[in-house]
């Protein structure tokens, strides 16, 4: 059983371009978060997906970035004409229910250059 | 504003000394807290502690959580090298279905 897979696990894109960064959950979890760390600080919840439903994402940006859990394939968190400030670490979590633990994925470091 | 706070911030003790974390919080639907060990790369899950007054133990690490005073620790006997991280702390909302996390707590652990 693999665990929550992140990648890509760095990605270096230059300011304006686009990064797409993508989780696959672990088996028969249906519950994903994201999360961004940027360097010395605690984790900030970014969104909390379900399988095609956002339930909660208030600590998304309301520009540039968007994020999806289709029924088929990974969750896509999308972040549109990057900025030298969305240089972090972003991890994705998953659980099978709401109410337990969450599994976190290696990370994406995303570098805006 | 939900917020949960760990301290130390930074703690630095040599081998088989035993340490103690702090987390606090201030939420408004507590459902459970959850601690975390981040080395280089993803937080790997250590304990959920949904009741209080209940250790929860595993080798040498153990936590509990007093949800009159809110707040958790947990303690680490006998340190090793290995136990060298950041300690994630992070509380989960009833309703608001996410995990508000601290600041972590970064142990050094010296030889």
């Amino acid at each position: 059983n693999a665990g929550v897979m992140q990648n890509p696990r760095h990605l270096v894109r230059r300011r304006g371009q686009e990064a797409r960064l993508r989780c696959s959950p672990m088996k028969g979890h249906s519950h994903v978060y994201w999360y961004r760390q940027l360097p010395e600080e605690g984790l900030k919840f970014m969104v909390y997906l379900q399988k095609e439903n956002i339930i909660d994402e208030s600590g998304m940006p309301k520009e540039r970035f968007s994020a999806e859990f289709p029924k088929e394939g990974p969750s896509i968190l999308r972040i549109q004409q990057v900025v030298r400030g969305d240089s972090a670490a972003y991890f994705c979590a998953s659980c099978s229910m709401a109410n337990t633990e969450a599994f976190f994925g290696q990370g994406t470091r995303l570098t805006v250059v | 504003e939900d917020k949960v706070v760990q301290s130390p911030l930074s703690l630095v003790v040599h081998e088989g000394d035993t340490v103690t974390l702090n987390c606090s919080y201030e939420v408004t639907n507590f459902r459970s807290l959850l601690w975390y060990k981040q080395e280089k790369k993803a937080p790997t899950f250590l304990f959920m502690l949904t009741s209080s007054g209940i250790e929860k133990k595993s080798g040498r690490l153990s936590s509990i959580l007093d949800k009159k005073e809110l707040f958790s620790i947990l303690n680490i006997t006998a340190t090793q090298t290995g136990d060298s991280a950041v300690y994630l702390c992070a509380v989960a909302i009833q309703g608001a279905q996410k995990l508000v996390f601290g600041q972590g707590t970064r142990l050094t652990i010296n030889p």
